[in-house]
């Protein structure tokens, strides 16, 4: 499978500021998946996605897929500090995705 | 539901040794999945198990690395001769067919 591209490496906020990261894949995906893993801990699964421009929200996230399929957005508004990990895309359920390198989202009150 | 669980936690080995991972997917699951995750990336994919057959063995380096899961429950992901490079934390995840992928704690290893 091909690994996507996820923008930014690193992010760091203040408490309350808003956070979005990116998935970027050159290639159709039949859905796309989000985890979260916390420093020291595993991977956890947020939400999937599965139709063009489908858009989910968990209380303060908000999940977007593309129209084309080929790109996905996570976007956490008035962080905490409990957002605090490393959120990675991927992989898709017909295995054509790796995961990604992740996102790394560092809070500080 | 007991998760998946993977065991041991740690494990200390020198190098040229041999090592061992055991994992128990969710019951039910037919998918399973083992990953490499160094610090700062994201999990890498060794081989993927549905039932008892490896249908994805593409990245595991078959010349040290060797995975077995013979009544398509428990597996078992083995090390020989472990080196240096080899120090990572190793994952195991399992699905139910070709969805959301549930992770263990995972087995960090250490090879001196």
């Amino acid at each position: 499978g091909q690994q996507v591209m996820q923008i930014p490496q690193y992010q760091h906020v203040q408490e309350g500021e808003d956070f979005t990261t990116y998935c970027n894949s050159s290639t159709t995906l039949s859905n796309i998946q989000w985890y979260k893993q916390r420093p020291g801990g595993h991977p956890v699964f947020l939400i999937q996605l599965v139709k063009s421009g489908e858009v989910k929200k968990q209380k303060r996230l908000t999940f977007q897929f593309g129209e084309a399929k080929k790109n996905s957005s996570l976007h956490i508004t008035a962080t905490q500090t409990t957002d605090v990990g490393t959120y990675f895309c991927g992989p898709d359920s017909g295995y054509a995705l790796n995961f990604g390198k992740g996102t790394s989202l560092l809070v500080t009150p | 539901e007991a998760g998946v669980v993977q065991s041991p936690r740690y494990k200390i080995i020198e190098k040229k040794q041999p090592v061992a991972f055991w994992c128990n997917p969710i019951s039910g699951h037919n998918t399973l999945y083992w990953y490499l995750q160094n610090l700062g990336q994201g999990p890498e994919l060794l081989i993927r198990y549905e039932n008892e057959e490896a249908v994805d063995d593409s990245q595991l380096p078959k010349d040290r690395f060797s995975a077995e899961r013979l009544k398509g429950v428990d597996s078992t992901l083995k090390i020989q001769p472990a080196e240096l490079g080899d120090s990572a934390v190793y994952l195991c995840a399992s699905s139910f067919g070709k969805n959301i992928q549930y992770f263990g704690a995972g087995t960090r290893l250490s090879v001196l």
